[in-house]
């Protein structure tokens, strides 16, 4: 059984772009958590997604930042117009039914 | 509001000495706990974790944990650290109703394994 599976795992892109991040849960997770960790900070909790469904955005910037979860595909979590604060590590984490989660390797994207 | 402390930033310990990592949370209700290891680059691989039950679990790689209510802690030891264990630590709180909520994590601990 596969992990998590994220890609890129390093994206850079210059202030004003947009950013796509994928994230593949493991085969029969249907809960799927996005997390931040900036520098010298532990992880902060963004969103947390269901099949075509957005459980949970309590952590999710207002603006320029959306995710989602298809009924097909991975799940996206997209960044417009990035700016050099966006820089970090964006993780994500699948679950089964109920209790733990398991994450993926991380993109680390760098605005320039 | 629910929220993890972990006091050590930086610990520093000897090949084959003993290890005690803090953590102290803060929850109204029975909590769901969790320890997870990063290393360099790395994603985060979960090492043990606490739902109910006997309060001593044991995890992967010799490491355990004990939930400590009285004491609002779950502190993760390991009898005989390994220089393959030097990493940051995280612990983590389940959130939100039901664990597979969010999960709110301390600001970690950085394990360096001196030979």
């Amino acid at each position: 059984n596969a992990g998590v599976m994220q890609n890129p795992r390093h994206l850079v892109r210059r202030r004003g772009q947009e950013a796509r991040l994928r994230c593949s849960p493991m085969k029969g997770h249907s809960h799927v958590y996005w997390y931040r960790q900036l520098p010298e900070e532990g992880l902060k909790f963004m969103v947390y997604l269901q099949k075509e469904n957005i459980i949970d955005e309590s952590g999710m910037p207002k603006e320029r930042f959306s995710a989602e979860f298809p009924k097909e595909g991975p799940s996206i979590l997209r960044i417009q117009q990035v700016v050099r604060g966006d820089s970090a590590a964006y993780f994500c984490a699948s679950s089964p039914t109920e209790y733990e989660q398991y994450f993926g390797p991380g993109t680390r994207l760098t605005v320039t | 509001a629910q929220s993890v402390t972990q006091p050590d930033i930086h610990i520093t310990v000897s090949e084959g000495a003993s290890l005690e990592l803090r953590c102290n949370y803060s929850y109204g209700a029975t909590p769901y706990l969790f320890w997870y290891v990063q290393s360099p680059g790395q994603g985060l691989q979960l090492l043990l974790k606490y739902f109910s039950g006997d309060t001593l679990v044991q995890g992967i790689k010799g490491f355990e944990a004990e939930f400590k209510r009285s004491q609002s802690s779950f502190n993760l030891r390991k009898p005989s650290v390994h220089w393959s264990d030097a990493a940051e630590y995280f612990c983590a709180v389940g959130a939100g109703s039901g664990a597979t909520n969010k999960l709110i994590f301390g600001t970690g601990t950085l394990l360096a394994v001196q030979p």
